[in-house]
């Protein structure tokens, strides 16, 4: 089992550009929810994706969007992007948008802001 | 979801049980407290959670006093790789959506 997949790893990027996060979750798991984390910082729950729609969204501006394919797999976009979307970026999956499970995660992808 | 407040950090020696305390007073009777660690450069990763009965899984022991109000996970045998930042978040079971809400962690240095 791959666990929950990222790509890419690392990414820089600079200001205004338009960005796009991807992530593959784990086999038999159907919910993906993005995480921002910033430097010393715990994660911040960004928006959760279930039957390709979003569920749950966090105190984040409209420039963070969505996106989740009939295979579960999802990706983030961020548009204009500002130095302070510099961050972390985690994927987490789970079997169910209401379950009690725990979340599985994904190592991140590193976005850089210049 | 209620809130948690941990120590910022703290120490343990290696091949000691480490006790991490975690206090959540406003904890709701339908709130389960969970633990999750970052190691440096990874995701989170679950550690185990809880709703008022203690748990054991094969990484750690999970202790939630009789009122609910706070809780302590305890690291059996830390070694070097359990270094790491440990979160103790509560949130409602059966929740609509799995946000999770993170606040600051221990940051847990295990030592030789």
């Amino acid at each position: 089992d791959a666990g929950v997949t990222q790509s890419p790893t690392h990414l820089i990027k600079t200001r205004g550009q338009q960005v796009t996060l991807r992530c593959s979750p784990k086999s038999g798991h159907d919910t993906v929810s993005w995480y921002q984390q910033a430097l010393g910082q715990g994660p911040q729950f960004i928006f959760q994706y279930y039957e390709e729609e979003e569920r749950q969204r966090g105190n984040f501006p409209d420039r963070f969007s969505g996106h989740q394919f009939p295979n579960y797999s999802s990706e983030l976009n961020v548009n204009a992007l500002l130095l302070g979307d510099s961050a972390l970026y985690l994927c987490a999956s789970s079997p169910g948008q209401t379950s009690n499970e725990k979340l599985f995660f994904g190592s991140g992808t590193q976005l850089s802001v210049l | 979801d209620a809130k948690t407040t941990q120590p910022p950090s703290m120490d343990c020696a290696e091949g000691r049980a480490a006790n991490l305390p975690c206090n959540h007073s406003t904890i709701s009777g339908n709130e389960y407290v969970y633990w999750y660690r970052q190691i440096h450069s990874q995701g989170p990763q679950y550690i185990i959670h809880g709703l008022k009965n203690n748990e054991t899984n094969e990484m750690a022991s999970l202790i939630i006093t009789e009122d609910r109000k706070s809780s302590t996970l305890i690291l059996p045998h830390a070694t070097l790789r359990d270094t790491a930042v440990y979160y103790c978040i509560v949130r409602v079971a059966q929740a609509a959506g799995n946000k999770l809400t993170f606040g600051g962690g221990t940051r847990v240095l295990v030592k030789p």
